[in-house]
């Protein structure tokens, strides 16, 4: 099974200010990571896939890097409604098993 | 527009069998561009994949779930169904119906390219649903 890491655990930041999101894979996943936000009582929402394509709807603001085993999510400008936790997953596996991270929470400071 | 509804009993009693339906509207299951599948989230914890199934009834589990796991399909309801027997408390969870793109992947052994599910670009809203006496 592939693992996926996710660091940190929670994050506090202001809005306006730009953050980056880590995570890590147990062994390569190519660029098959995806990125998901959820927000309190919702249903996660997905932003990015292919490691690096947003989403539609997904605002520029939101930009996914890596390949391989390191993957990082970069929110800049955090705008209010980007407080969420974000988890990665990965979609790499034969026959298919698909691994989440444990989720980075972003918290207003 | 794409919508999934899970629906099922809220809570289930210890060593009996939790079951769930999902109903899409907005698109066809028998689509086959997709797979659709299961996702469970316990109170204040992350996600874990139950498992996928494509149009055709093909199915995939999560390894950890899959003695207990069983996921069908009726394409004539545009509905899955979810079945999770003996069930504990670790199985209260909020459940997730998700439909997958589909991708192909290369078998190791002979690097036969076969398709499967991969990302999940739609969720259902999710059903909370307790084990408990």
């Amino acid at each position: 099974e592939i693992v996926m890491t996710q660091s940190p655990a929670t994050l506090s930041v202001s809005p306006g200010e730009t953050v980056t999101l880590s995570c890590r894979a147990s062994q390569s996943v190519t660029r098959k990571l995806a990125w998901y936000q959820q927000k309190p009582g919702q249903a996660p929402r997905l932003l990015i896939s292919g490691a690096s394509t947003r989403a539609t709807g997904i605002p520029a603001r939101f930009s996914g890097s890596g390949s391989g085993t390191e993957f990082t999510l970069t929110i800049s400008s955090l705008q209010s409604e980007d407080f969420a936790v974000y988890y990665c997953q990965q979609y790499n596996n034969w026959p298919p098993m698909y691994t989440f991270g444990q989720g980075t929470k972003l918290d207003i400071k | 527009q794409l919508q999934l509804q899970e629906s099922g009993p809220g809570l289930v009693k210890p060593s009996e069998t939790l079951s769930l339906t999902c109903t899409v509207s907005g698109g066809s299951i028998s689509n086959s561009r997709y797979f659709w599948g299961w996702i469970r989230q316990p109170p204040g914890k992350g996600l874990e994949w139950i498992g996928t199934i494509y149009y055709t009834g093909t199915t995939d589990y999560n390894p950890s779930l899959k003695s207990r796991v069983n996921i069908s399909v009726d394409t004539s309801k545009n509905q899955i169904f979810l079945r999770v027997t003996s069930a504990t408390a670790a199985d209260t969870a909020v459940y997730y119906c998700a439909r997958s793109l589909l991708d192909e992947y290369q078998l190791p052994s002979s690097g036969i390219a076969v398709p499967g599910p991969s990302l999940i670009d739609y969720w259902g809203q999710g059903t909370l649903v307790a084990v408990s006496s």
